[in-house]
C-alpha cells in the first residue's frame, strides 16, 4: 500500500515550457486534490476532483489544468509555465474529510 | 473569503513541556477543522479532525479543541518530545458543497529543544 505518490520529485522547467505532474493512489479515494505550497502564502487549492471524470477549480487554478480519467490518477498540467509557477505542489485524496497527501514535486521555473 | 491564522509562526520549547498551538478562523461556518503535521522536504500527515459538532478530540498525547462561536482552534501537545519538532498546519472546511475544500493557515514551527 503506497498511498499516494506523485512524479516527478524534482524538476527545472524554462519558461514557456510545459509539463505535466502525475498523482497517483491506490487507496480507491474519490477525492483528489491539487494544492501548491509557497513561502508566506501557506497551501492553496489549485483544482480537486470529486470522482472520475470530474474536476473542479480551487481558490488559484489560472495557468493549470488537470484531468481525472482514471479513478486513482489525477493528473496537473502546465501549459506554458511562468516563474510565478515556481513552487512545491502537493497532491492529497481522501474518501472522507481526512486528506492524505503526497511527498510533494518541487518545481523550479527559470 | 474564509481565512486562518496560526500564532506564533514559530515556537521553540525544551523536552517535557506542554504547550499550546493556535488556530482563528474568519468564518464560523465550517464543517470541520484539521491538524495537520509537516515534516521538512515532505508531505502534511493528518492528526486530528473535529467535526464542526464537537468540541474536542484527543490522539495520544495531542489534544484538538472547537470553539465555532469564538473562530478558535487549540492543539495541545502534552510532554514534549524532540521527534513533535515539525511544522503544524490547521485548516478549515466550508460548508455545503465546499465541505471537502480546505483553507489552510500558514503553520506554526514548533522546535523540541533536547
Amino acid at each position: 500500500n503506497a498511498g499516494v505518490t506523485q512524479t516527478p520529485k524534482f524538476r527545472v522547467l524554462k519558461t514557456g515550457q510545459s509539463m505535466t505532474l502525475l498523482c497517483a493512489q491506490d487507496m480507491n479515494h474519490e477525492y483528489m486534490y491539487w494544492y501548491r505550497q509557497d513561502p508566506g502564502m501557506g497551501l492553496r487549492l489549485i483544482h480537486y476532483s470529486v470522482g472520475e471524470g470530474t474536476t473542479a477549480k480551487g481558490e488559484v487554478p489560472d495557468g493549470y489544468n488537470v484531468s481525472r480519467l482514471k479513478k486513482q490518477n489525477f493528473l496537473l498540467g502546465l501549459e506554458s509555465a511562468a516563474p510565478s509557477q515556481t513552487s512545491v505542489y502537493f497532491c492529497a485524496s481522501s474518501a472522507g474529510y481526512t486528506q492524505y497527501f503526497g511527498p510533494g514535486t518541487r518545481l523550479t521555473v527559470l | 473569503k474564509q481565512e486562518v491564522t496560526q500564532i506564533p509562526a514559530a515556537l521553540s520549547v525544551p523536552e517535557g513541556e506542554n504547550l499550546v498551538l493556535n488556530c482563528s478562523f474568519t468564518d464560523s461556518a465550517i464543517y470541520n477543522l484539521q491538524w495537520f503535521r509537516q515534516d521538512p522536504g515532505k508531505g502534511l500527515t493528518s492528526l486530528l479532525l473535529i467535526q464542526s459538532s464537537q468540541r474536542e478530540q484527543t490522539s495520544g498525547r495531542l489534544n484538538a479543541s472547537l470553539d465555532k462561536s469564538s473562530g478558535r482552534s487549540t492543539l495541545y501537545i502534552a510532554a514534549s518530545q524532540p521527534g513533535d519538532s515539525a511544522t503544524y498546519l490547521c485548516a478549515a472546511s466550508g460548508r455545503g458543497a465546499g465541505s471537502y475544500q480546505l483553507t489552510f493557515g500558514k503553520g506554526t514551527k514548533l522546535s523540541v529543544i533536547p
